[in-house]
């Protein structure tokens, strides 16, 4: 089992929509999650941590934890063309939380 | 916020030359970085873990006399690809690890792309 889980894609939603991108993870006792945007060519970019079970938002933005399912989602409201890029989910694991595992990234297509 | 820079942006070089790649932590501190490799259409791959004033760390299946990390300041990674060859190829990006953040957010440089000749 792979530590960090995430469909390849490729999710196509049209312009407005509402764009959700999963990620499973296998370490219990994993305490930080993050979703990175990377465009086409270009490294990784820092979207949104969350630490705690629940819904944190920012902007069209909501990550969403479940640490008993081991789960973490990305939400993206009104999605945009320009919202087209591959998505990373990264967990932090290991015995001090420090060694973060990347998922192998969705492919989003935001269709005008 | 958390900056990091890549220099050079760009390198072509011939077949058995070397090429340095510096990793810039330029508003914090890092102890640690990390160097990745990632080819058109494919995952991130982690190479290795570079800590400062000490040896860095390799994933399994990458050659350390080839790929030589120097970590010697608080703010400097380097990644020497040593008589490279056109396999070397690839999108070299550097992160660090951003230790005055609760949980160690790791931050990307905008990376480097390698050509060999």
């Amino acid at each position: 089992q792979k530590e960090v889980e995430q469909n390849s894609g490729p999710l196509s939603v049209p312009e407005g929509a509402i764009a959700s991108l999963n990620c499973t993870y296998s370490d219990r006792g994993s305490q930080s999650f993050f979703w990175y945007r990377q465009y086409s060519g270009k490294s990784p970019e820092l979207i949104m941590f969350i630490y705690s079970n629940g819904d944190k938002e920012d902007g069209r933005f909501t990550a969403q934890l479940n640490k008993a399912s081991q789960y973490v989602s990305l939400l993206i409201r009104d999605s945009q063309p320009s919202d087209s890029a591959t998505y990373l989910c990264a967990v932090n694991v290991g015995q001090n939380n420090n060694d973060m595992r990347f998922g192998a990234g969705t492919r989003l297509t935001v269709k005008p | 916020g958390a900056v990091v820079s890549q220099h050079p942006s760009w390198v072509i070089c011939k077949s058995g030359t070397s090429v340095k790649i510096e990793c810039r932590s330029l508003d914090f501190q890092a102890t640690t970085m990390f160097w990745y490799r990632q080819f058109p259409k494919q995952s991130l791959m982690l190479m290795a873990t570079s800590n400062e004033g000490s040896k860095a760390t390799y994933e399994q299946g990458v050659e350390k006399d080839k790929f030589l990390i120097n970590h010697a300041s608080l703010t400097l990674s380097t990644l020497t690809v040593t008589s490279a060859h056109p396999e070397d190829s690839s999108f070299y990006i550097c992160s660090a690890r951003d230790v005055r953040q609760y949980q160690e957010t790791q931050y990307f440089g905008p990376g480097t792309r390698l050509l060999v000749l």
